[in-house]
């Protein structure tokens, strides 16, 4: 079984400032991929970034960053140049196997100050 | 481009009356399709999914169910329902030959009176 685990429940961050989210996971696949996805107060969940277990690189887009560290089981999000509109939930998640089963985190409440 | 639909945005309906949240998907074909249910400051709950047309996996064993009656529409039904049923119900694809991915339609608020 999988578990994801986001010891953070709320963070705080000055505009144009950097953050942190951390996250751990612990999986017995060999095979698994780990995303964040950010949910605004809309509450659509969308999809931040990506990562596969077999790539060592840490994967951007744009001005967020992953810090993957497999051997600690440990994936945190960075955002830099943080914005008013990434004011939202940020919800870390896990998949491998059959690949239908998402685990998620219960979600890191992120607000960004003016 | 692919894009998901959910409708109704929101709905309130009182306890013992039946359910019909539907989901579709346009710009692919046959994708996998999942639906979720977060209650309030929670997590998402794997509610059920589908693989292809008429092939439902249930994950939570409740008053719910799904049925995929077309391949890009998931419907997701209760006969009667509860109290406990109120909640935020997301629906989601992913492609079948990428099926890690997971992308979020814009989420059903349900409350049950």
């Amino acid at each position: 079984a999988q578990t994801v685990t986001q010891s953070q429940p709320e963070m705080s961050v000055q505009e144009a400032e950097t953050v942190t989210l951390s996250c751990t996971y612990d999986t017995s696949e060999s095979d698994y991929y780990l995303f964040w996805y950010k949910q605004p107060p809309s509450r659509q969940m969308i999809l931040v970034i990506r990562q596969e277990a077999y790539k060592q690189q840490n994967a951007t887009e744009n001005r967020f960053s992953v810090n993957f560290q497999k051997a600690a089981k440990s994936f945190s999000l960075k955002i830099s140049d943080s914005q008013l509109g990434d004011a939202a939930m940020y919800f870390c998640a896990s998949v491998s196997g059959g690949y239908q089963k998402v685990t998620f985190g219960t979600g890191t409440k992120l607000q960004v100050i003016p | 481009s692919q894009t998901i639909h959910q409708w109704p945005a929101t709905l309130v309906q009182p306890v013992g009356s039946p359910l019909s949240l539907e989901c579709t998907v346009e710009g692919t074909s046959n994708p996998n399709l999942y639906w979720y249910r977060q209650a309030a400051g929670r997590g998402l709950q794997l509610l059920f999914y589908s693989v292809g047309i008429g092939q439902i996996s249930s994950e939570v064993p409740q008053n719910l169910s799904a049925s995929r009656p077309q391949d890009r529409q998931f419907i997701l039904s209760s006969k009667k329902l509860l109290l406990s049923d109120s909640g935020f119900y997301l629906c989601a694809w992913s492609e079948s030959t990428r099926q890690e991915t997971q992308y979020f339609g814009p989420g059903t608020r349900l409350l049950v009176l």
